[in-house]
């Protein structure tokens, strides 16, 4: 089946620093990704909508300016939390569905962000 | 849109038993319907996905199945083993399109005692 990656899987980080997450289909090519945030013990929320050549969409209360999301190429999304605090530490996520019918989503392992 | 509840939040079980999930959902125009298992820090593993048309799906010692008209589905794990402990979380997409982002359940902690 289709693999998506992400990396890094894990990233401590220091408060005010930017982290940058990449998202990436393997396999085939995604004109759409979705990333996600898990809090401990809280399930997976959708943060934004990732659009290959345009602008994302973002869920209401995440803030864009925060949290940057490009989408360059069919293959590739990333997501960079810009001056991070402890608040986003978390475990992010992001699946792309395949195309051509299949209903099938494809979710990347996580990376999990610790800000110290 | 939209909406996923899953009770119950947890469940212990000892290793043997069968044991059935729950999963309800708001929406019964619903696209698809589909099972995950997390393990602890980790990420996500499809088990089942059931298409609007189906009533259920199988998958080894899984079984899915889907009720539209009552907005449920369950998951049913037969003969429980101790590797079965993990966070199970049902999701369905938001819109009635397959390309959509999904909507997920809380999920229910399962713990299967040897």
């Amino acid at each position: 089946g289709a693999v998506v990656s992400q990396h890094p899987s894990r990233v401590i980080c220091k408060s005010g620093t930017s982290v940058k997450i990449e998202c990436r289909s393997l396999d085939f090519q995604a004109t759409t990704m979705f990333w996600y945030r898990q809090f401990p013990k809280q399930s997976l929320m959708l943060m934004a909508t990732s659009n290959e050549g345009s602008k994302a969409t973002y869920e209401q209360g995440v803030e864009k300016d925060k949290f940057l999301i490009n989408h360059a190429s069919l293959t590739l999304s990333t997501l960079t939390v810009t001056s991070a605090h402890p608040e986003d530490s978390s475990f992010y996520i992001c699946s792309a569905p395949t195309s051509g019918g299949s209903d099938t989503q494809y979710f990347g392992p996580g990376t999990r962000l610790t800000v110290l | 849109k939209q909406e996923v509840t899953q009770i119950p939040a947890a469940l212990s079980v000892p290793e043997g038993e069968n044991l059935v999930l729950n999963c309800s959902f708001t929406d019964s125009a619903i696209y698809n319907l589909q099972w995950f298992r997390q393990d602890p820090g980790k990420g996500l593993t499809s088990l089942l996905l059931i298409q609007s048309s189906q009533r259920e799906q199988t998958s080894g010692r899984l079984n899915a199945s889907l009720d539209k008209s009552s907005g449920r589905s369950t998951l049913y794990i037969a003969a429980s083993q101790p590797g079965d402990s993990a966070t199970y979380l049902c999701a369905a997409p938001l819109i009635l399109s397959g390309n959509t982002p999904l909507v997920f359940g809380k999920g229910t902690r399962l713990s299967v005692i040897a």
